[in-house]
């Protein structure tokens, strides 16, 4: 069965310390893995596509890297408005379409000046 | 350019009454998905639809369908509305190229049933 996990559920942070978010899948065959951002009360905001083991991606403060099972994102010295729930996601290959996305229940960063 | 865009953006509605949420995708994008996100559950996909036909389906009961029009706009319908169907709606479009496309999402429609 096709899973995705997400560790931890929580966490917090100073300003500037900087830490990663673990996305764990189980898939058979991974299309691709997505990162997306979640604020309160809105829609998930897009930050990176990774397709193959190896693949790295980064954004600012936000770097994604992916193996055969896992996937970091990292933060590095991280600022207050980057406090919202990450969430992961992975489309498997038998999965047609574009959009058929399984999700995590993703990490709620908060990061305290 | 314009991004996601999804009416009403907040619904109350009784059990048993029926109730049909709006998106707009992104120009020039042919996929819209639907998934419904509840806190004990996260984000599940419903259903999508790729040049007015489903494409794909998620578990949900029959009572939840949708469609979509020429223009790509899409439409999703709830009817006998249970206690348990309150949530936050998301529409997600993408160009649909047959990788793994990243999704766009809109701000969704809160919908509290009681």
């Amino acid at each position: 069965e096709d899973q995705v996990t997400q560790s931890p559920e929580a966490l917090r942070l100073q300003e500037g310390e900087s830490s990663s978010l673990n996305c764990s899948y189980t898939v058979s065959g991974l299309r691709g893995l997505f990162w997306y951002r979640q604020d309160p009360g809105k829609g998930p905001e897009f930050l990176f596509t990774l397709y193959s083991a190896g693949e790295e991606k980064e954004k600012e403060r936000l770097k994604a890297t992916l193996t055969k099972k896992e996937s970091f994102l990292h933060i590095t010295a991280p600022k207050p408005e980057d406090s919202a729930t990450y969430l992961c996601a992975v489309q498997a290959m038998y999965q047609t379409g574009a959009n058929n996305l399984f999700f995590g229940t993703g990490t709620r960063l908060t990061v305290i000046p | 350019k314009a991004g996601v865009t999804q009416t009403p953006r907040y619904l109350i509605k009784t059990r048993g009454q029926q109730v049909t949420l709006s998106c707009s995708p992104i120009s020039g994008h042919r996929s819209v998905s639907w998934y419904q996100q509840t806190p004990g559950q996260g984000l599940q996909f419903l259903f999508e639809y790729f040049s007015e036909t489903q494409r794909n389906k998620g578990n949900f009961p029959g009572r939840f369908s949708g469609r979509q029009f020429s223009n790509s706009r899409s439409e999703m319908n709830v009817s006998t509305l249970e206690l348990g169907d309150s949530a936050l709606y998301l529409c997600a479009s993408s160009l649909a190229d047959g990788r793994g496309t990243e999704a766009f999402f809109g701000q969704g429609t809160r919908l509290t049933v009681v």
